[in-house]
């Protein structure tokens, strides 16, 4: 059973516009979500995280929208580049209990056309 | 400097041979976990550990084992290798609270 699921496995948008990537999970016990962003041939990398306290994260161009009720989350990415071009993953982990230990979506894979 | 290696980067073992895959990592993190990675399923946990001398069980242990004989060294050992256990694998070390900082991969075929 997936405990979060991503609904994309791929996504493609033209360079300029606003890439959504949905995430959604099962535990409501959950309250860390991080985004992992990963370049081919690269392990994944902290892009930006949300904690279920709040609704919203901004940082740049990135922005999670966070729904607890729904427990359904969104990555926006705005005016998209070429090279923002990568997997992006949804991830959850019960902070103060599961010591770090984080659940991950199957990933999407975005891509920016020029 | 790369904070967390691993070895090697690629892989070719047989069917029934032994596969260790090693990690280190230069944060002095306590928390190391090793993953796999299978188009389809994102990225699973298969060990984790909280510090030198402890393994714990992932969500998909079966047929792995690990080890971490110190603060900075975490291993991945598989005694019989299976082609099933053909993916790319990742070690990440974190503290508990805070993010995971990722190696670069191992991709591990076997045949």
């Amino acid at each position: 059973q997936q405990q979060v699921r991503q609904s994309s496995q791929s996504l493609t948008v033209w360079e300029g516009e606003t890439a959504i990537l949905n995430c959604s999970y099962e535990n409501s016990a959950f309250d860390y979500f991080p985004w992992y962003q990963q370049f081919p041939g690269e392990g994944p990398a902290l892009l930006i995280a949300i904690r279920s306290v709040s609704d919203k994260k901004e940082d740049g161009r990135f922005t999670i929208f966070f729904n607890k009720r729904e427990k359904n989350l969104s990555l926006h990415i705005k005016d998209s580049q070429p090279g923002d071009s990568a997997t992006y993953f949804c991830a959850a982990s019960e902070r103060n209990y599961n010591q770090g230990k984080l659940i991950f979506g199957q990933g999407t894979k975005l891509s920016i056309k020029p | 400097e790369a904070a967390v290696t691993q070895s090697p980067r690629n892989k070719v073992a047989v069917t029934g041979g032994k596969v260790t895959l090693s990690c280190n990592q230069t944060n002095n993190h306590n928390n190391m976990y090793w993953y796999r990675q299978d188009t389809g399923h994102g990225l699973r946990l298969i060990h984790y550990s909280y510090g030198a001398g402890s393994t714990e069980k992932g969500d998909i242990p079966d047929g792995y084992k690990a080890s971490r004989p110190s603060q900075e060294n975490f291993s991945l050992i598989l005694e019989l290798a299976t082609p099933s256990q053909t993916s790319v694998y990742f070690c990440a070390s974190g503290d508990a609270l805070d993010e995971q900082y990722f190696g670069p991969g191992t991709r591990l075929t076997v045949l």
